[in-house]
């Protein structure tokens, strides 16, 4: 059964902090990996990471893949209230491009 | 803009009575999908739409849903007889031919009372 588990679960820091949330996963027929930041509705998208090693960046905000070891993680860099949000880390299968949401971590930017 | 449309953002229905949700993508696109999310629970996958036909579903999406592309624009989900359950946000999402990515609309708020 595919499994996803992303940590922490919820995280609270200040202002101009740096974190890390990270998504580990077992997925059939892996294809790629997409991470979307879900504050009141829809999850926007962030990032789709196909490849292992690979950075991508946007901004202050940064992903990456390990195929191997079967994990990424996203990292906000000099945090920002408008940064507090649920993020979802989505590995997707192969195939018809199926996605498996992991539960979020809740991130909570203080001033 | 939104990538996708997606109406109502609100429905409030009785158990029991059928409902019709809408999704419009702004540009034409072949891969098309229905997730959902109950109040505090994890986005879950319901249906994928290739090329005007259900490519995969889960086993949530039993008999009472069913989608249609009834004028090659318009993306509808039907509930035939809604369950207290059923409420959740639904979400029309489209994918990127190009790069894959998934786009996901602004969502249908179901309520069954």
């Amino acid at each position: 059964e595919d499994k996803v588990v992303q940590s922490p679960l919820s995280l609270v820091v200040h202002e101009g902090d740096t974190v890390t949330l990270n998504c580990s996963y077992e997925v059939t027929n892996f294809r790629s990996l997409l991470w979307y930041k879900q504050e009141k509705k829809a999850p926007t998208f962030l990032f789709m990471l196909t490849s292992s090693g690979i950075e991508k960046k946007s901004g202050r905000l940064s992903s990456i893949l390990d195929k191997k070891e079967l994990f990424s993680i996203l990292n906000i860099t000099a945090t920002q209230t408008g940064d507090s949000a649920v993020y979802l880390c989505a590995p997707q299968r192969g195939g018809y491009n199926k996605l498996i949401f992991g539960a979020g971590t809740r991130l909570a930017v203080h001033p | 803009e939104p990538e996708v449309t997606q109406t109502p953002s609100h429905q409030v229905t009785q158990m029991g009575q059928e409902v019709i949700l809408r999704c419009v993508p702004i540009s034409n696109h072949l891969y098309f999908y229905w997730y959902r999310q109950i109040l505090g629970q994890k986005v879950e996958f319901l249906v994928s739409f290739y090329n005007n036909e259900i490519s995969e579903k889960s086993e949530i999406f039993d008999d009472q849903f069913s989608v249609e592309r009834p004028d090659g624009s318009n993306f509808t989900l039907k509930i035939r007889s809604t369950k207290l359950e059923d409420s959740a946000m639904y979400f029309c999402a489209r994918e990127s031919v190009n790069t894959g990515e998934l786009f996901f609309g602004e969502g249908s708020r179901l309520t069954v009372l």
